[in-house]
């Protein structure tokens, strides 16, 4: 069953601009994740936030935690051409299941 | 070089075909998994194995075995397959099962199944 929920579907920034991906969730977690998807390739792990965490950063990326609204955002600052790819939050639910939604597919244009 | 090796990377097959799929992980990680990517739909689990013991098997139709003889390798074995099982099948590991330890999912590349 689907647990994350992203938004917007879709995306496209002009190169140099920051882009901002929410996600949304029904049940209790214990950390939430985000995971970037190139075409064709496997997921590659961005960050884990936890569920007593409100924000992280890793590099260019900064996540947010909102347990109380069951929501999450991913914000990616100073866009890159690199950056186009599909991106997916995945929850880490306490019956020990890691659940991902539909994904994010960002566009960055040069 | 991701860790986790996945072959073949696409694979065409018949549905009174029989094949499987291999997945094996240079991590040393104690779960491994697999997942089915389907155009416009969300990553659905199929299976899990924790320490080589099956502990997820999710409603997934028996034309489906899977098998895992190690820690470090993963099958999917097929037959009699359906069109609609073409799709992206993805292999995962992590370090232990128990999201509480905040493990997080290493994939390999996929294999993309095309079912005819």
């Amino acid at each position: 069953s689907q647990q994350g929920e992203e938004d917007p579907q879709a995306l496209s920034i002009q190169e140099g601009e920051n882009a901002t991906m929410n996600c949304s969730y029904k049940t209790s977690i214990n950390n939430l994740q985000w995971y970037r998807q190139n075409s064709g390739r496997g997921l590659v792990h961005l960050i884990l936030i936890r569920s007593n965490e409100r924000e992280k950063h890793s590099g260019r990326l900064r996540v947010t935690l909102d347990t109380s609204k069951k929501s999450s955002s991913l914000l990616i600052t100073a866009s890159r051409a690199a950056d186009t790819a599909s991106y997916f939050c995945a929850t880490g639910n306490r019956d020990d299941k890691i659940i991902f939604g539909k994904g994010t597919r960002l566009h960055i244009l040069p | 070089e991701t860790g986790v090796t996945q072959t073949p990377r696409h694979l065409v097959m018949g549905m009174t075909n029989k094949k499987s799929l291999k997945c094996e992980q240079h991590l040393g990680h104690n779960a491994m998994y697999w997942y089915k990517q389907s155009a416009k739909k969300p990553l659905e689990l199929m299976f899990v194995y924790s320490l080589e013991e099956r502990v997820e098997n999710n409603s997934v139709p028996s034309r489906f075995s899977p098998e895992c003889p190690n820690s470090s390798h993963l099958f999917l074995h097929l037959h009699t397959l359906q069109p609609e099982d073409s799709a992206l099948y993805l292999c995962a590991s992590s370090q232990v099962l128990r999201v509480a330890y905040n493990s997080p999912l290493h994939f390999g590349n996929g294999t993309r199944l095309t079912v005819t």
